[in-house]
């Protein structure tokens, strides 16, 4: 098993152009995360589905889109990119969206915005 | 403020060395509490968890919540090299999912041989 599975791992952009983050996992979870992590900010949820068909927005979502294409994969689109939204991004699952269930992270992907 | 604080350290002990880490949240909802480590440009992964108040302990880690002082702890015993990451604290309130874990900002720890 691979678990959470996330490309690119590493991307520079320039400021204006998109890109999408994709995430795959294989642990038949229900329920799937994109956060962004950034030094002195900790991990913040940009959005999350909760099971397949459905997406909500988390505490950070604002420029990003996603989409919840199976149950396996959800993925994490960069309209016009912008310094700001340099950062490490990361791609959980679980099992269900109960506060108990663990979530499991994927290796994450680099992203610099110039 | 945000609702866990944690110490980003860094911190830095000899092998061997008991090592404690904190967190304070503002929160009183909060019951489910845990504590995930990173490893250098790795995803975190869970180390321990507990509910409410009360220790648990797995092994080396010890994860303690006083809920009367809001405060979480994480204690290694016998520290390890193997044991440098960092370490993430954090909480959730019953109502709502995992989408209103809250985490904190993370202490990076280094276990000098």
């Amino acid at each position: 098993n691979a678990g959470v599975t996330q490309t690119p791992k590493f991307q520079v952009l320039k400021t204006g152009q998109s890109m999408t983050l994709q995430c795959a996992q294989d642990m038949n979870h229900n329920s799937m995360y994109w956060y962004r992590q950034d030094p002195g900010m900790g991990l913040r949820l940009i959005y999350y589905s909760a099971s397949e068909g459905t997406t909500d927005k988390g505490e950070v979502p604002n420029g990003y889109n996603v989409s919840r294409l199976n149950k396996r994969e959800f993925s994490l689109r960069l309209e016009s990119a912008a310094p700001s939204q340099t950062s490490v991004y990361f791609c959980a699952s679980s099992a269900g969206t109960s506060a108990y269930n663990e979530q499991f992270f994927g290796p994450g992907t680099r992203l610099t915005v110039l | 403020q945000k609702e866990v604080e944690q110490d980003p350290g860094p911190l830095s002990v000899p092998e061997g060395a008991i090592v404690s880490l904190n967190c304070t949240y503002s929160n009183s909802a909060f019951q489910y509490f845990m504590w995930y480590r990173q490893y250098s440009r790795k995803g975190p992964e869970l180390l321990m968890y507990t509910y409410s108040s009360g220790n648990k302990e797995d092994g080396r880690f010890t994860a303690q919540v006083d809920k009367s002082s809001k405060y979480i702890s994480l204690f290694i015993r016998d520290s390890q090299p193997s044991d440098s990451a960092t370490y993430l604290c954090a909480a959730s309130p019953p109502q709502g999912g995992s989408e209103k874990l809250v985490f904190g900002k993370g202490t990076k720890l280094t276990v000098n041989p």
